[in-house]
């Protein structure tokens, strides 16, 4: 089956330094990505959509200038949040899934982000 | 924008009794998906429906989109304690991306 690799799985740093977070389909090419935000026992709030070779779609009330994506290939999308603070503390995760409109999200498995 | 309500929030049930969660859109649909998400895992894709009044069983689960397509549920029979989790419904509409729903969250008391 379809598998998706997120890396790392936890990260504690500074309030300031800012964080990359990577997403890679395993066996499988993705145009589109997902970058979801999970806070605890809370639902899925999806931040941005990221599309290979080309800028990525953020929701409403999420800054682009806070949480760069990246998809510059394939296979690999990055999240990277930027200068971050403890309120930046949360679950990132991401998903990927099959080119066509109907294909299932594949999830990594997260990445659990506290900034002190 | 598209709504996506998930009742009940919690739930829990003695193994063995059955369980169901609803989740409602205000807005018709073009297909929506379930997800199971572990305690302290990710969510993993169980089912996707696209027709009208369509039934879909996987064991014990069985999965319902409404007539109008504007409503699904999930249904498991006889619940066990490895059913425990939280249950995503994901919706969509026409040209639009999957919308999570807040989930229900099943516990299963042994």
């Amino acid at each position: 089956g379809a598998v998706v690799s997120q890396h790392p799985s936890r990260v504690i740093c500074k309030s300031g330094t800012s964080v990359k977070i990577e997403c890679r389909s395993l066996d499988f090419q993705a145009t589109t990505m997902f970058w979801y935000r999970q806070f605890p026992k809370q639902s899925l709030m999806l931040m941005a959509t990221s599309n290979e070779g080309s800028k990525a779609t953020y929701e409403q009330g999420v800054e682009k200038d806070k949480f760069l994506i990246n998809h510059a290939s394939l296979t690999l999308s990055t999240l990277t949040v930027t200068s971050a603070h403890p309120e930046d503390s949360s679950f990132y995760i991401c998903s990927a899934s099959r080119p066509g409109s109907n294909q299932p999200q594949h999830f990594g498995d997260g990445t659990r982000l506290s900034i002190l | 924008g598209q709504q996506v309500m998930q009742i009940p929030q919690y739930q829990h049930v003695q193994e063995g009794e059955d369980f169901t969660t609803y989740c409602n859109s205000s807005t018709t649909l073009s297909n929506i998906q379930w997800y199971k998400q572990r305690p302290g895992g990710h969510p993993v894709f169980l089912i996707q429906l696209v027709k009208s009044g369509e039934v879909k069983k996987q064991k014990r689960l069985t999965f319902q989109f409404g007539e109008a397509k504007k409503n699904s549920s999930l249904h498991i029979t006889a619940t066990q304690t490895t059913d425990v989790g939280t249950y995503f419904c994901a919706a969509r509409n026409y040209g639009q991306n999957f919308v999570f729903g807040p989930g229900t969250r099943l516990s299963v008391l042994p």
